[in-house]
């Protein structure tokens, strides 16, 4: 069975410091793709990243770093300097092929808080 | 902005009646999803449209159901009300049916009381 676990539920930091935020999944198939969405204040779900379970190189947008461990079912996601407006609520979230279509499992989300 | 619509954003009603939210997808997305995101059940799949044609099913209640429309747009009917479907519901769209990132709208948060 499909499944995304987000051990932390909340987090807090100063703003400036880096912050790393943990994603474990599971999934019997080996094609799979993993997401990360951003749900800030407002409500609405943000895209962030796909990672699809091939290509386990990490990947870096700016602040953002995402690092891929199929040998530990991880993706985990950090971001460096964190600032103010990156205070959200965090998902991780898999889809497989195990459906015709394309199901999104999410984790239960991290919500970061940073202080300024 | 992720040009995904959903109406109307707030929904008050009482238990036992029916509402339908709205959805209209980005431009070019042929893929509609609804998602149910309570603070219990967490963000839960519920259905899947592409061209108008059902793809994927998820938890979704037998009291409720959804259709994709010949224009694209999706409509999501919940029926007979209990106070537990109180929840955010999103409205997702995608260009394609297979797995693929999916744009989210703002949501519509319903309230039963």
């Amino acid at each position: 069975a499909q499944k995304v676990t987000q051990a932390q539920t909340e987090i807090s930091v100063v703003e400036k410091e880096d912050v790393t935020l943990d994603c474990v999944y599971e999934t019997r198939d080996t094609t799979y793709y993993l997401f990360w969405y951003k749900q800030p204040p407002s409500g609405e779900l943000v895209f962030l990243i796909r990672r699809n379970s091939f290509d386990e190189q990490n990947e870096i947008s700016g602040r953002y770093s995402w690092n891929f461990q199929k040998s530990t079912s991880s993706f985990n996601f950090t971001i460096t300097a964190s600032q103010v407006v990156d205070s959200a609520v965090y998902f991780c979230a898999l889809s497989d092929l195990s459906n015709t279509g394309n199901q999104f499992y999410f984790g239960t989300g991290t919500s970061l808080t940073v202080i300024p | 902005d992720s040009g995904v619509t959903q109406t109307p954003k707030h929904l008050i009603t009482a238990t036992g009646q029916r509402v339908t939210l709205r959805c209209s997808p980005r431009s070019g997305d042929l893929s509609v999803y609804w998602y149910q995101q309570s603070l219990d059940q967490g963000l839960q799949f519920l259905i899947q449209y592409y061209n108008g044609e059902e793809r994927a099913k998820g938890n979704i209640l037998e009291r409720f159901s959804a259709q994709q429309f010949p224009d694209l747009h999706s409509e999501l009917n919940l029926s007979s009300l209990e106070l537990g479907d109180s929840a955010l519901y999103f409205c997702a769209s995608s260009v394609r049916q297979g797995v693929t990132e999916a744009f989210f709208g703002q949501g519509t948060r319903l309230t039963v009381v």
